[in-house]
C-alpha cells in the first residue's frame, strides 16, 4: 500500500496570510490526525477526523481548522498566520483491525511551514 | 489528561551494543496503547513498536523490544545490536483506547549511534 502523502512539502508565507495543507491517508484508513512539531513545544495534537467528522480536538486557537472528505483525504487550514505558526505539520493515518484493535498511527513526511 | 515523560534528552551508544531508552507516563485510564516512534534526520516519523496495555507480554520487533511495567507506568525501549541507521530522535507516545487516534508524545530522546 502507498504511504501517507502530504502536500506541499515546503511552504513560505507571510504574517496575516492563510494556508491550506493537504493529506492523503493510507488506502482503507478512515482516521486522519494532524500534529504540529516545533523545537520549543515538541509534538502537539491538533485534531482528528474520522469519516468526515472531527472526533478529537487539541488545544489550538480557532485559526486552525480542518476537514475531511468522503475519500478520507484531509485538509488543514491556518488563517491569519503568525510567526509562531512556523513548524513541521505532520499528518497521521490510522487504521484498526476487524476486532477494533488499533494498529497505530502512520505518519506522512510533513509540511514544513515557514512564516515570515 | 495524560502526560508522557522521557527523562533522557540525549544518549549515545557504540555500534553493535545495546541501549535502553526510558519513558514514564501518567494516566488514570486502564485500557490504552503505548508506542515508540523514530524520527531520523529526514523527519519522517516511523512507528517502531506498539504495546497494548491489557497484554502483559512485552512487544518485540526484531532488534527492538519493550519493557512494559503497567503498575509503575513505565515503558522503556531496548535496541539490541545498534546500527548507524538507528541514529534518530525517539518518541514515546500514549493513546487511550476507544477514544480515537489521539497521541500524546513525550519530549523525545536523541540517540546517536557511534561507529
Amino acid at each position: 500500500k502507498a504511504g501517507v502523502t502530504q502536500t506541499p512539502r515546503y511552504l513560505i508565507k507571510t504574517r496575516g496570510q492563510q494556508v491550506t495543507l493537504s493529506c492523503s491517508p493510507i488506502s482503507g484508513h478512515r482516521s486522519v490526525s494532524w500534529y504540529q512539531q516545533t523545537p520549543g513545544q515538541g509534538l502537539q495534537f491538533l485534531f482528528e477526523y474520522f469519516s468526515e467528522t472531527q472526533r478529537n480536538k487539541g488545544n489550538f486557537p480557532g485559526r486552525f481548522s480542518g476537514r475531511q472528505f468522503s475519500n478520507s483525504r484531509s485538509e488543514m487550514n491556518v488563517s491569519t498566520l503568525e510567526l509562531g505558526d512556523s513548524a513541521l505539520y505532520l499528518c497521521a493515518s490510522s487504521g484498526a483491525s476487524s476486532s477494533g484493535r488499533i494498529w497505530g498511527s502512520f505518519f506522512g513526511p510533513g509540511t514544513r511551514l515557514t512564516v515570515l | 489528561a495524560q502526560t508522557v515523560t522521557q527523562s533522557q534528552p540525549e544518549m549515545s551508544v557504540q555500534e553493535a551494543e545495546t541501549v535502553t531508552l526510558s519513558c514514564t507516563y501518567d494516566t488514570s485510564e486502564s485500557n490504552y496503547y503505548l508506542f515508540w516512534y523514530k524520527q531520523p534526520p529526514s523527519r519522517q516519523m516511523i512507528l517502531v513498536i506498539r504495546q497494548e496495555a491489557y497484554k502483559q507480554q512485552n512487544a518485540t520487533e526484531n532488534r527492538f523490544s519493550v519493557n512494559f511495567q503497567k503498575a509503575a507506568k513505565s515503558f522503556s525501549l531496548k535496541i539490541s545490536d545498534s546500527q548507524l541507521g538507528d541514529t534518530a530522535m525517539y518518541f514515546c507516545a500514549f493513546m487511550k483506547d476507544n477514544a480515537g487516534n489521539m497521541l500524546t508524545f513525550g519530549g523525545g530522546t536523541r540517540l546517536m549511534v557511534k561507529p
